[in-house]
C-alpha cells in the first residue's frame, strides 16, 4: 500500500507570494491533517479535513487555508508569505473512527521564504 | 488550552534502557501517542495508550497514568538507530492533535 505523498518536496518563495502544497493520503484514509514544523515551535497543528470538510483548525492566521477533494487528496495554501512561514509542512492521514492513535505522515514539503 | 512537556534531550549508551517522560495539561483526550522522527524524516507512529497502564511493542513500551497526567516511553536494548527525536501527542475531545516539543535521544556507542 502506498504511503502518504506530498508535493513538492522543496519550495523557495519570496515574501508576499502565495504557495499551494499538495498531499495524497493513503488509499482508504479519509482524514488528512496538516502540521507546521519548525525548530523553535515543534509540530503545530494547522487543520484537519474529513470528507471535504474542515473538521478542526489550529491557531494560525487566515492566510493559511486548505481544502480536500472528493478523492481525499488535500491542498493547503498560504497567501502573502512571511519570512516566519519558512518551515517543514507535514500532512498526515488516518482512518475514520480511530480516535487518537495512529497518523501516517508524508515526507513533508520544505518551504523557504526569502 | 492544552500543553505537553518533555525533556529536550536524553543521552544513553547502546544496550541501555531509557525512559522519556511526557507530562500534560489537558481537559480531556482520547489517549497518548508516541512518534519517532529521524533527522530529515517524517514522524512515524510508535505506540498508543488509550487506557492507563503499560503497552508493550517489542523493544518499546509506553505507559499512561491519567490520574497523574503523565506518561512515558521506555526504550530497551538501545541501538544506534534509535537516535532520533521522540514526540508524545494527544488527540483532544475537540479532535485537535497536540504534540509535545519533542525529546532528542542520542545513543552513544
Amino acid at each position: 500500500k502506498a504511503g502518504v505523498t506530498q508535493t513538492p518536496r522543496y519550495l523557495i518563495k519570496t515574501r508576499g507570494q502565495q504557495v499551494t502544497l499538495s498531499c495524497s493520503p493513503i488509499s482508504g484514509h479519509r482524514s488528512v491533517s496538516w502540521y507546521q514544523q519548525t525548530p523553535g515551535q515543534g509540530l503545530q497543528f494547522l487543520f484537519e479535513y474529513f470528507s471535504e470538510t474542515q473538521r478542526n483548525k489550529g491557531n494560525f492566521p487566515g492566510r493559511f487555508s486548505g481544502r480536500q477533494f472528493s478523492n481525499s487528496r488535500s491542498e493547503m495554501n498560504v497567501s502573502t508569505l512571511e519570512l516566519g512561514d519558512s518551515a517543514l509542512y507535514l500532512c498526515a492521514s488516518s482512518l475514520v473512527g480511530q480516535e487518537g492513535n495512529e497518523q501516517f505522515f508524508g515526507p513533508g514539503t520544505r518551504l523557504t521564504v526569502l | 488550552g492544552q500543553s505537553l512537556e518533555q525533556p529536550s534531550e536524553v543521552t544513553a549508551v547502546e544496550g541501555a534502557i531509557v525512559q522519556i517522560n511526557c507530562t500534560y495539561q489537558t481537559s480531556g483526550f482520547y489517549g497518548l501517542s508516541w512518534y519517532q522522527q529521524h533527522d530529515g524524516g517524517a514522524p512515524t507512529f510508535l505506540s498508543y495508550n488509550a487506557l492507563d497502564g503499560l503497552e508493550e511493542t517489542g523493544r518499546f513500551s509506553s505507559f499512561l497514568s491519567r490520574s497523574d497526567s503523565y506518561g512515558y516511553l521506555l526504550l530497551q536494548e538501545l541501538q544506534m538507530k534509535d537516535s532520533a527525536s521522540y514526540f508524545c501527542a494527544v488527540r483532544n475531545y475537540g479532535q485537535n492533535f497536540v504534540f509535545g516539543p519533542g525529546t532528542r535521544l542520542s545513543v552513544l556507542p
